[in-house]
Order: C-alpha cells, then structure tokens, then sequence
C-alpha cells in the first residue's frame, strides 16, 4: 500500500508566524500535488510538482518536492486567517493512472 | 482551474430511500471520475474510480451494490445512494481528473440520512 504520511496533523498559531507541513513516503511519486479545503467545500488545487527537487512558489506558500520525489513540504510565510484550512498533499504514480494516493490532512488554524 | 459541479450541494432524506448525486465537468471531458467521502476534520477517502462508458471500480470494502455509479459521458457522472440509512450520513465529493492526470474536486455532498 502506497502511504503518504502527512505532519502535523493540527497546527493551530498566532497570525504572522511561519509553519511547515510534511509529507513523507517511502514509495516514489511522479507528481505531487497540494490542497486546500475549507469546511463544506471540496479541495481546491495549489500546485502540483513533478520534478525532484522543484520549488513553486505561490505567494506567501512555497513548495518543495523532494530530490528522490518521495516527499513534499509545504511552507507558509507570515500566516493570516484566512490561511486557515485543510491542507491536504497527494502523490499519483504512472502505473495507477489519474488515482491519487491522499496525505491524512494537516488543519491549520491562523488565530488573529 | 477546470470547474467541476455537484449537485445538490445537501440532501436530508429518510433512512430506506436512495439519493442520487451528479457530478458534471463544466469546462473539459473527463475520462475518469473519482467518487470521496470525508468525515470532519479528516483526509479524504477513495469509494471508486469511474471511467466513461464501462463499470467503476471500487476501492476495498465498499459495496458497489449500496453505491451505484453510473459515468454515461465525458462530463456527467452519478453516484446513487441506495436504501440509505444514518451510518452513510457523510460528506460525498466528486473529483475529475485532466489530461495532465491533475484531479479537480467537485464543491461536496452533504447527506443526511433521518
């Protein structure tokens, strides 16, 4: 079974500090991509990585997809409150098609 | 991003009906759907992958016969809730996936089973 283990689970600060969420695996990954959801609505697409070793950055979140493409973290610089949500990282692979394997989900929550 | 449509967007019905859900790709053709549900606070679960014009196949440990899904063309595929009861109370989301393999979620089913 391809696992993607995903930390922390909860992460609850105070606006304008920085975290890092974690997603790690021991199976290796053609693309790596990153949610964000927040209640009663479906995840919405941040980035997706393919490269070992890419960064993508998106404003005040920064990507890194691991040089043996086997993890991914996610960096938020200075969050606000409305960075609060369920992040979510998923790895596909080329032998299962589209079929993503899903990280348990970090729930961020930026206190003002 | 591609937009992908559920609908309804909540259903409350009474334990013994079926409930049909509808996702539908606006804006590109979907070879493959995907059929979640998610508890509160917690990652997503793969029920079934749904290919256009043959069955679905389902993930361990769901039955295809209580969840019927039905994916007739590119960009409309059903999930139908059968002889619901109140431990299938859950959030149900659809997702379809692009040329790039990329998936783009369905907004979620509410569905309250009385």
């Amino acid at each position: 079974t391809q696992l993607l283990e995903q930390s922390p689970q909860f992460l609850s600060i105070q606006e304008g500090e920085n975290l890092t969420v974690y997603c790690n695996s021991s199976s290796v990954f053609s693309s790596l991509q990153w949610y964000r959801q927040e209640p009663g609505e479906g995840p919405v697409l941040l980035v997706t990585v393919v490269t070992g070793g890419e960064v993508k950055k998106l404003k005040r979140l920064t990507f890194q997809f691991g040089d043996a493409r086997k993890d991914s973290s996610l960096h938020i610089t200075a969050a606000q409150p409305g960075d609060t949500g369920l992040y979510l990282c998923a790895g596909g692979q080329e032998t299962s098609g589209s079929r993503l394997t899903f990280g348990e989900g970090t729930q961020l929550t930026v206190n003002p | 991003g591609a937009v992908v449509s559920q609908h309804p967007s909540w259903v409350i019905c009474k334990s013994g009906t079926s409930v049909k859900i509808e996702c539908r790709s606006l804006d590109f053709q979907a070879t493959t759907m995907f059929w979640y549900r998610q508890f509160p606070k917690q990652s997503l679960m793969l029920m079934a992958t749904s290919n256009e014009g043959s069955k679905a196949t389902y993930e361990q440990g769901v039955e295809k016969d209580k969840f019927l899904i039905n994916h007739a063309s590119l960009t409309l595929s059903t999930l139908t809730v059968t002889s619901a009861h109140p431990e299938d109370s859950s959030f149900y989301i659809c997702s379809a996936s692009s040329v790039l393999n990329e998936q783009f979620f369905g907004p979620g089913t509410r569905l309250t089973v009385l």
